[in-house]
């Protein structure tokens, strides 16, 4: 099946830094979908970006489908950033259709 | 507010018990997920249903078991044949199968003791 593979897997930052968070996949995909895992445990859906780019306030992703890879920047970071960071992608053949992989995740730390 | 709804956050089980997790959507969504996470991992795929009525074995169903009577509801059992059954239980919803956004319940967290 697919592969992702996320990097770095852990990231320490300094409030008001920015970063970059890295997934790279192993074949062509349909979807490609960024989470946020917050402390107490809840994924919420940060992009939807299978290609091209988009901005959500301090954060932006730019998913280039042909070289497989995604960025997620977060710009300016704040404590509340802290948490995972998960990208997940559907493979776009075969029987994974509709289903989506999850790479293992970028853990973040803001400190104040 | 529109949502997806799991309960119970947290539930401990003696060995060789079977416990059903609930998850409900009010999201007029036609597809559902369950996910496990184990700690320092990321998310597999147990079980998904594109639409009432019918379900699919996700990666590692084997110890899982579905059903799907209602659009809202989608709930998961952890039978006694799972070998390794503490993790924690993340549930999804999107618009259909072939949609794309995913959207998650809060978790709920299985300890076995």
């Amino acid at each position: 099946g697919i592969q992702v593979e996320q990097s770095p897997p852990d990231l320490i930052l300094q409030e008001g830094a920015n970063s970059t968070l890295r997934c790279n996949f192993s074949d062509s995909v349909n979807n490609l979908q960024w989470f946020h895992q917050n402390p107490w445990g809840q994924l919420i859906n940060l992009f939807y970006i299978p290609s091209g780019t988009k901005q959500n306030g301090r954060l932006s992703a730019t998913t280039v489908a042909t070289e497989r890879y995604s960025l997620l920047y977060i710009s300016s970071s704040q404590t509340t950033d802290s948490g995972v960071y998960f990208c997940a992608v559907e493979d776009a053949g075969g029987t994974s259709y509709g289903k989506l992989t999850f790479g293992q995740g970028t853990i973040l730390t803001v400190h104040p | 507010d529109g949502g997806i709804t799991q309960s119970p956050k947290y539930l401990f089980r003696k060995e060789g018990q079977n416990v059903t997790l609930s998850c409900e959507q009010n999201l007029n969504h036609d597809a559902m997920y369950w996910y496990r996470q184990d700690p320092g991992q990321g998310l597999r795929l147990i079980y998904y249903s594109q639409i009432v009525n019918d379900f699919q074995k996700g990666d590692i169903a084997e110890g899982y078991s579905v059903s799907r009577e209602k659009k809202e509801s989608f709930p998961l059992t952890v039978t006694s044949a799972q070998k390794n059954p503490t993790a924690f239980y993340l549930c999804a919803s999107s618009r259909d199968f072939y949609a794309g956004e995913l959207f998650f319940g809060e978790g709920s967290r299985l300890t076995v003791l």
